[in-house]
């Protein structure tokens, strides 16, 4: 079964300066999609970001991007000219290539705050 | 209105009580699921409906049944709970087949079971 793990329970970071939240995975797969979500206060999961794992070039979106390393299983998220709006829990989660298997696995999260 | 909504945003029952969670997508798609979120631990897969036809039950206890009407509609039946039953019961919704496979939620039930 997949695992994902994220070694940082609570990050800070100072408004407009950047910061990394990391994630590893374990699989035995080499078709799979990585996401990061968002949960702000208000409780819902806000997707940030995809990465499908053939394509070799980083996701971006904006202010946030991630450092894909397949061989090494690790999916970071880096969070540019940080924000108030940003200070929430972060989750990377992991999900097999389309076919028979729905599952979205989560790691605990990552709570940041960003300080003023 | 837009996106995946759940009601009602709180809800506190007793053990012996009979309740049911709501959720509602307005986005076309045709998967949606139940999880289950408690603090200090991951969120735990719960129930998967694809096409309204449950495709995956992870060991879930019976108290907790789940309905799924249509392709827009999810219920979860509760009934009987405990006390660690309390968490964040959250709906989510996808499209299979096409897209970008990324989930769409809810903002979630907020149980307490007294």
């Amino acid at each position: 079964a997949q695992t994902v793990t994220q070694s940082q329970p609570e990050m800070s970071v100072q408004e407009a300066e950047t910061v990394t939240l990391s994630c590893t995975y374990d699989t035995s797969e080499s078709d799979y999609y990585l996401f990061w979500y968002k949960q702000p206060p208000s409780r819902q999961m806000i997707l940030v970001i995809r990465q499908e794992a053939y394509k070799q070039q980083n996701a971006t979106e904006n202010r946030f991007s991630v450092n894909f390393q397949k061989a090494a299983k690790s999916f970071s998220l880096k969070i540019s000219d940080s924000q108030l709006g940003d200070a929430a829990m972060y989750f990377c989660a992991y999900r097999s290539a389309p076919g028979s298997n729905y599952k979205l696995t989560f790691g605990k999260g990552t709570l940041l705050t960003v300080n003023p | 209105e837009t996106g995946v909504t759940q009601t009602p945003r709180h809800l506190v029952m007793g053990m012996t009580n009979k309740k049911s969670l709501k959720c509602e997508q307005h986005l076309g798609h045709n998967a949606m699921y139940w999880y289950k979120q408690s603090a200090k631990k991951p969120l735990e897969l719960m129930f998967v409906y694809s096409l309204e036809e449950r495709v995956e039950n992870n060991s879930v206890p019976s108290r907790f049944s789940p309905e799924c009407p249509n392709s827009s509609h999810l219920f979860l039946h509760l009934h009987t709970l405990q006390p660690e039953d309390s968490a964040l019961y959250l709906c989510a919704s996808s499209q299979e087949g096409v897209g970008n496979y990324g989930y769409t939620f809810g903002s979630g039930t907020r149980l307490t079971v007294v």
